[in-house]
């Protein structure tokens, strides 16, 4: 069956640090990738996406994302974390021939210390 | 004016009510869906329209429906509302690049 796993269901940061949230995902066949973020009491704002071409894209408030076919990995990085990134982070995937049907991750919470 | 908009944002109601969900959109897209999200479990998918006339189960369908009163307006119902509903429903819309959120309806049945 197709899945997603983000593996880590909860991270904590100090500021100013360095980030990885990780996302596996089991499909047939290479999917579009998407992050997504949701503040608190908020939907979700799309952070960034890949389809094809270039491996590393790079997203809004920094964040970047690096597509590793051979480890169906899709991972979300930000070299400095601020505050205001505390959030939930969802990893979501979908088929190219029906882009809207996306399948989300569990989910990261990510805590920022000062 | 938000691009999604959900109607209402809060909603408590008894276990055996109806209550109906609805969602706006200003995008002017033909695609619209409806997900439910649970700590733990990420958003799933309960129905979505591809346009007016197509209406698809998602991954979680059972005890839910759906109607596409126009582009812009795609309604969930709850026929018999039961405890394990209570979730946060998400309505989005999208044209082929990118899914548009709204707000969220926090829905509670006691």
């Amino acid at each position: 069956a197709q899945s997603v796993t983000q593996p880590d269901i909860h991270i904590t940061v100090s500021e100013g640090a360095s980030l990885e949230l990780r996302c596996n995902y089991s499909y047939g066949a290479t999917p579009y990738l998407f992050w997504y973020v949701q503040s608190p009491g908020q939907g979700l704002q799309l952070l960034l996406k890949y389809f094809s071409g270039d491996t590393l894209v790079q997203g809004i408030k920094g964040f970047e994302a690096e597509f590793k076919r051979s480890q169906s990995s899709f991972n979300l990085r930000k070299p400095s974390v601020h505050w205001s990134d505390a959030a939930e982070y969802f990893c979501a995937v979908a088929l190219g021939t029906s882009y809207g049907k996306l399948t989300f991750g569990q989910g990261t919470i990510l805590t920022v210390h000062p | 004016d938000a691009d999604v908009t959900q109607t209402p944002r809060n909603r408590i109601t008894k276990t055996g009510k109806r209550i109906m969900l609805e969602c706006s959109q200003t995008k002017g897209h033909d695609r619209m869906y409806w997900y439910r999200q649970d700590p733990g479990l990420g958003l799933r998918l309960i129905y979505y329209s591809f346009d007016v006339k197509d209406i698809n189960k998602g991954e979680i369908s059972d005890g839910y429906s759906v109607s596409r009163q126009a582009q812009a307006k795609f309604s969930l119902s709850l026929e018999s509302a039961i405890p394990n509903q209570t979730a946060l429903y998400f309505c989005a819309t999208s044209d082929y690049d990118e899914q548009y959120f709204g707000p969220g309806t926090r829905l509670t049945v006691t």
